[in-house]
């Protein structure tokens, strides 16, 4: 059964860091495509960013430059490290995979984890 | 920022029908790149609901229904029942520098 857990999340200064983990069980996430999509609370859902199976990372530009996606293949877990954390980063972050190369389309979800900036 | 747009809200009584309407760009949809739907409900995760515009996962009644055609996807529930109130997403690939993969900005299904 693939599930994704997210871990993480929590109360962090403007200015701040945190590291997202997302541990992955059923499937290998290194032959997926992963990406992080966040939901501000009371908003609609955005991509954040993705990582393909060879490696290539790509970035909204909202995150650009502070926001890293990598993985860990020993541990089967994706992580998103977030820096110079701002107020509009508050929001429930999820791991999501794609369902196959250039599909586009996520076909499972973690359950979120919460990240709240504060001022 | 959301390129594709739907509308806020819709309702419907149990056992109408109702569609959501998603509208995109000759960068996303109208590239030919497919639509995909979520369905969120309260307080969980997106659940994929519909994909490759008109598709269903194994487990999705066939209550719900999707299209496609140029710049723009419609989902349609049929037979609304109250388990269906939830948030509805759609969302695609978008071929411009800044963007990869696009969401709606998300319709509000009520069922009076």
């Amino acid at each position: 059964e693939v599930q994704l857990v997210e871990s993480g999340g929590g109360l962090i200064q403007r200015g701040g860091s945190l590291r997202l983990s997302c541990a992955a069980s059923g499937f290998i996430v290194s032959n997926n495509y992963m990406s992080w999509v966040r939901q501000a609370p009371g908003k609609g859902l955005e991509w954040v960013s993705v990582i393909y199976s060879v490696g290539n990372t790509y970035y909204a530009d909202s995150v650009k430059g502070r926001f890293t996606i990598s993985r860990d293949n020993s541990k089967n877990t994706l992580y998103l490290q977030m820096n110079s954390l701002r107020a509009e980063d508050t929001a429930v972050y999820y791991c999501a995979r794609e369902a196959d190369y250039g599909d586009y389309r996520f076909d499972y979800w973690g359950q979120g984890a919460l990240v709240t900036v504060s001022s | 920022q959301s390129v594709l747009t739907q509308p806020p809200s819709v309702s419907g009584a149990p056992g109408q029908r109702v569609t959501i309407s998603c509208t995109g760009s000759s960068s996303n949809l109208g590239a030919g790149y497919d639509v995909h739907w979520y369905q969120q409900l309260p307080g969980t995760a997106p659940k994929l609901l519909i994909f490759g515009n008109s598709n269903r996962p194994s487990g999705v009644p066939d209550r719900f229904s999707g299209s496609k055609s140029g710049t723009s996807a419609s989902l349609a529930i049929s037979g609304l029942q109250a388990e269906d109130e939830a948030d509805y997403y759609c969302q695609s690939y978008d071929s411009s520098l800044s963007h990869l993969y696009v969401f709606g900005t998300g319709t509000k299904v009520t069922v009076l």
